[in-house]
């Protein structure tokens, strides 16, 4: 059974860093993209960014460059999102989830549980 | 990057009624669309990929349609559990991926 886990909830003071992470099981982790999205409070979903595993080949949103790191470790089946000074405003539930490229359409098949990270002083 | 619309933004109906949503792209993505759809506290759930193709498992009264730049979800006959809310995703654009702003279906 594919699944992907993520770390729990974080609650964090402006400034400070964090990494979040999702873990895969069931399936090849190194040949499927895994992309993180961001929902704000009561709001919509936002892609990030998504990552290769197996070469860690990396893109970004323009709207996130600069903002977070993507990576993964593909020795433990997990990417990871980080952030080096949270601000109040990256107060979110982040998704991780897994693009289905045997399909060749782009969509997302599987999805991680959430982890809702808190910002605030 | 590629825009996507939805329209309503959201919408009432009652179990047993006929419900469609629209998503409506800034410029032709073929049939790279998909739609998702999410509950409150979860994450999302596909549904329909390559814009009328049913992801396995999701039940039937659950279709796709269109391509361009108009596309469609149906809902032939709402059941209690489908009130949630559901995004479409174009994935033309392979690493520029984008959500329409969703459609919140609930009781009347």
């Amino acid at each position: 059974e594919v699944q992907l886990v993520q770390s729990g909830a974080e609650v964090k003071k402006p400034g400070e860093s964090l990494k979040i992470s999702c873990k895969g099981s069931g399936y090849s982790f190194t040949s499927y993209w895994i992309g993180w999205v961001r929902q704000m409070p009561g709001k919509g979903l936002e892609w990030m960014g998504i990552i290769y595993p197996g070469d860690s080949d990396t893109r970004y949103s323009p709207s996130f460059q600069g903002q977070v790191t993507i990576s993964a470790d593909k020795s433990i089946s997990t990417a990871y999102l980080q952030w080096s000074s949270l601000k109040a405003s990256d107060t979110a539930m982040y998704y991780c989830a897994r693009r289905d490229d045997s399909s060749g359409w782009g969509n997302f098949d599987y999805w991680g549980q959430g982890t809702l990270v808190t910002v605030s002083s | 990057d590629i825009q996507m619309t939805q329209s309503p933004s959201s919408l009432s109906a009652s179990v047993g009624d006929r419900v469609t949503i629209t998503c409506r792209a800034s410029q032709s993505i073929s049939s790279y669309l998909n739609w998702y759809q999410q509950k409150p506290g979860k994450a999302p759930k596909l549904l329909i990929y390559a814009a009328s193709s049913l992801q396995s498992g999701v039940p039937s009264r659950f279709s796709g349609s269109g391509s361009g730049t108009d596309f469609t979800l149906t809902i032939s006959s709402l059941q209690p559990e489908d009130f949630a809310t559901y995004y479409c995703q174009q994935s033309y654009s392979t690493f520029r991926t984008t959500f329409g702003p969703g459609t919140k279906v609930d009781i009347k």
